[in-house]
């Protein structure tokens, strides 16, 4: 089945503390991006990467870091998280460009303290 | 920068009424996506609008694309309990064709 996964689902933390969260796709997508979102605000893209170690800042990087090892992942990382980093975050793919159809995942709710 | 704004924010109907969400763009767009995101669940591709003035239906949904390609509307036809959720539409951002321009949803809530 094409999707797209992420891990955990649900993620309760305290600040400071590094963490990940794990994005993969099998639908062999070029394109890959992580997104936030918040009440009111809607989708708000954090980074995006067009192909293998390729990877670009998008509205709000600040506090994130991602990588692009492999076509089919592209974890989001953490190094040092705060409170206003508690949201629900949603990785997506498409097959070329950003503007392409995107396939989201099922999300991650993370909760910083 | 290129903006796209989305309304109502919520929208509150009694089942079997009709619903509309509106998204207007500060610039001419190529074309226009919109998706649905029901409660708990992530963003689904719906349609993509490309031609001016051009319309879309699948089943009670209703998708417009403006004449000018600035603006577009979805139409929901008797709401049912199914429909519930936000929808987003997407647009594409004219600087760079590796993003989206979201709107900030509209979310369809269903009266008791």
């Amino acid at each position: 089945e094409a999707q797209v996964t992420q891990n955990p689902r649900y993620l309760i933390t305290v600040t400071g503390k590094k963490l990940t969260v794990t994005c993969s796709q099998n639908m062999n997508h070029e394109y890959m991006s992580w997104y936030r979102q918040d009440p009111g605000l809607g989708l708000r893209q954090i980074y995006y990467s067009m192909n293998v170690e390729v990877t670009d800042k998008g509205d709000v990087p600040e506090g994130y870091k991602v990588s692009r090892k492999e076509k089919r992942n592209f974890p989001l990382i953490l190094e040092s998280p705060s409170p206003n980093q508690t949201s629900l975050y949603f990785c997506a793919s498409s097959w070329d460009f950003g503007t392409d159809t995107q396939y989201f995942g099922p999300g991650t709710r993370l909760t910083v303290l | 920068g290129q903006q796209v704004m989305q309304i109502p924010q919520y929208q509150h109907v009694q089942e079997g009424e009709d619903f509309t969400t509106y998204c207007n763009s500060s610039t001419t767009l190529s074309n226009i996506q919109w998706y649905k995101q029901r409660p708990g669940g992530h963003p689904v591709f719906l349609i993509q609008l490309v031609k001016s003035g051009e319309v879309k239906k699948q089943k009670r949904l209703t998708f417009q694309f403006g004449e000018a390609k600035k603006n577009s509307s979805l139409h929901i036809t008797a709401t049912q309990t199914t429909d519930v959720g936000t929808y987003f539409c997407a647009e594409e951002n004219m600087d760079s064709n590796y993003q989206l321009i979201w709107g900030a949803g509209t979310k369809l809530i269903i009266k008791p």
